[in-house]
């Protein structure tokens, strides 16, 4: 069965760079969420989206962005970044109206 | 706003035996979901196993079952016949509203051969 797809699945990256992280959800998921899990540290909500509008918004820094293409992909903008950004990142989606969400492989980015 | 309560950090239990996980929650919601995931090593993310607060039957997935108390606010997760491959960071997960998951801190589960 088709799963979640992230990429890139690694990314370093020197402070005050921009990253951009994709999220490729499950055929026919119209909802994307995004999560961030530092060390140790349990995943945090960033942001979600449905039917390409922002649904939800978490604990998301104005350095980042997010949107949701026509295609249903998202991506994840993170600019000005510091080393507190280095985390896995997760992407996760779920069709409509399930609380059900299935994740994806993670993003690990380190910030040298 | 939720909150959810892991209160126990880490445990141990001998393969074969079964352990307990808890979890407690607060929502103001009347309708929502619990879930608890398991992260191994790897990091994914790994549904274990669903419940629906509106249902009174506990879940169950094969060796895992969940023991709910909504008036409670409880959430537990028992693992019977333990396996080395059941070590893992377990969250637990309320899902309401506009569907988003808060996390616990987790359960860091070891088994021992």
């Amino acid at each position: 069965a088709a799963g979640v797809i992230q990429s890139p699945r690694h990314l370093i990256k020197e402070k005050r760079e921009t990253a951009t992280l994709k999220c490729y959800p499950i055929p026919r998921h119209d909802t994307v969420y995004w999560y961030q899990q530092g060390p140790g540290q349990d995943p945090q909500f960033l942001i979600s989206f449905y039917e390409k509008m922002q649904s939800d918004k978490g604990s998301i820094p104005d350095r980042f962005s997010a949107q949701q293409f026509s295609d249903y992909h998202s991506e994840l903008n993170m600019s000005s970044l510091e080393l507190g950004d280095s985390a896995l990142y997760f992407c996760a989606s779920s069709p409509e109206g399930a609380y059900e969400q299935y994740f994806g492989p993670g993003t690990r980015l380190t910030v040298t | 706003a939720q909150t959810v309560t892991q209160s126990q950090p880490e445990m141990s239990v001998q393969e074969a035996e079964t352990v307990t996980l808890s979890c407690t929650y607060d929502t103001s919601e009347s309708d929502y979901y619990l879930f608890w995931y398991k992260q191994p090593p790897s990091r994914q993310m790994i549904l274990v196993i669903r419940q629906e607060a509106y249902k009174q039957q506990n879940a169950t997935e094969n060796r895992f079952s969940v023991n709910f108390q909504k008036a409670a606010k409880s959430f537990s997760l028992k693992i019977s016949d333990s396996q080395l491959g059941d070590a893992a960071m377990y969250f637990c997960a309320p899902s309401s509203g506009t569907y988003k998951y808060i996390f616990g801190t987790g359960t860091r589960l070891k088994v021992l051969a």
